[in-house]
């Protein structure tokens, strides 16, 4: 069964904190992608990757980055975690002649 | 701007009701017009597509019906059960590639 596995399910980060969120795909998908989904709101592009070392922003890109070394691996890096960006983080994956994505469980990040 | 608006954002039906779910987009670049479904504890998994040049899809119990003129589309749910109760996200994809953008999501409860 295919798999995008999000390395933590639940997270707690102080103010000011470096943050690193990963994302592995057992896949050999080329394109991936970070949303954040929050209430009201649905699921919101932040950054996204159609291959290694190759990264577009996305809706909300501000006060994040990310990092693709290695085509399974997509991380999604928060520079200087604030209060507003608690949310659900999700990463996806798909391959390029595809359309639909496979999603991990996501992060829950709490900011405090 | 919110990209494809969804509603309602909740729903309760009597199991064996037809929920309907609705979207509304603008962007006539659209193609690709796909259906997630979201348990707690989950990321979304795609449930159902359909492209422009069909008016209806159906895959066991979920119809998709498509109003390419009005811009709009619809998720409905046959013989509604309580394992349906879920969050259901509609989005689109333009045909410049596979980024979505997401509606809000509609919470859906099926009372036994």
């Amino acid at each position: 069964d295919v798999k995008v596995t999000q390395s933590s399910r639940y997270l707690v980060k102080r103010t000011g904190e470096k943050v690193f969120l990963e994302c592995v795909q057992d896949m050999d998908h080329e394109n991936m992608f970070w949303y954040r989904q929050d209430p009201g709101l649905g699921l919101r592009l932040i950054y996204f990757s159609y291959d290694v070392k190759m990264k577009e922003k996305g809706d909300i890109p501000e006060g994040y980055s990310v990092s693709r070394e290695k085509k399974e691996r997509f991380s999604l890096i928060l520079e200087s975690a604030s209060t507003n960006q608690t949310s659900m983080y999700l990463c996806a994956s798909s391959p390029p002649w595809e359309y639909g994505y496979t999603f991990g469980s996501g992060t829950r990040l709490t900011v405090v | 701007q919110q990209q494809v608006k969804q509603s309602p954002q909740s729903l309760i039906v009597q199991k064996g009701g037809i929920p309907i779910i609705n979207c509304a987009y603008e962007n006539t670049a659209f193609d690709y017009f796909p259906w997630y479904q979201q348990f707690p504890g989950k990321g979304p998994a795609l449930l159902i597509a359909i492209r422009p040049d069909v008016s209806e899809k159906k895959e066991g119990r979920f119809t998709i019906s498509f109003n390419k003129s009005a811009k709009q589309f619809s998720l409905h749910i046959m013989d509604s059960q309580p394992g349906d109760s879920a969050t259901y996200f509609c989005a689109a994809s333009p045909n410049t590639g596979n980024q979505f953008y997401f509606g809000t999501g509609t919470s859906l409860t099926v009372i036994p």
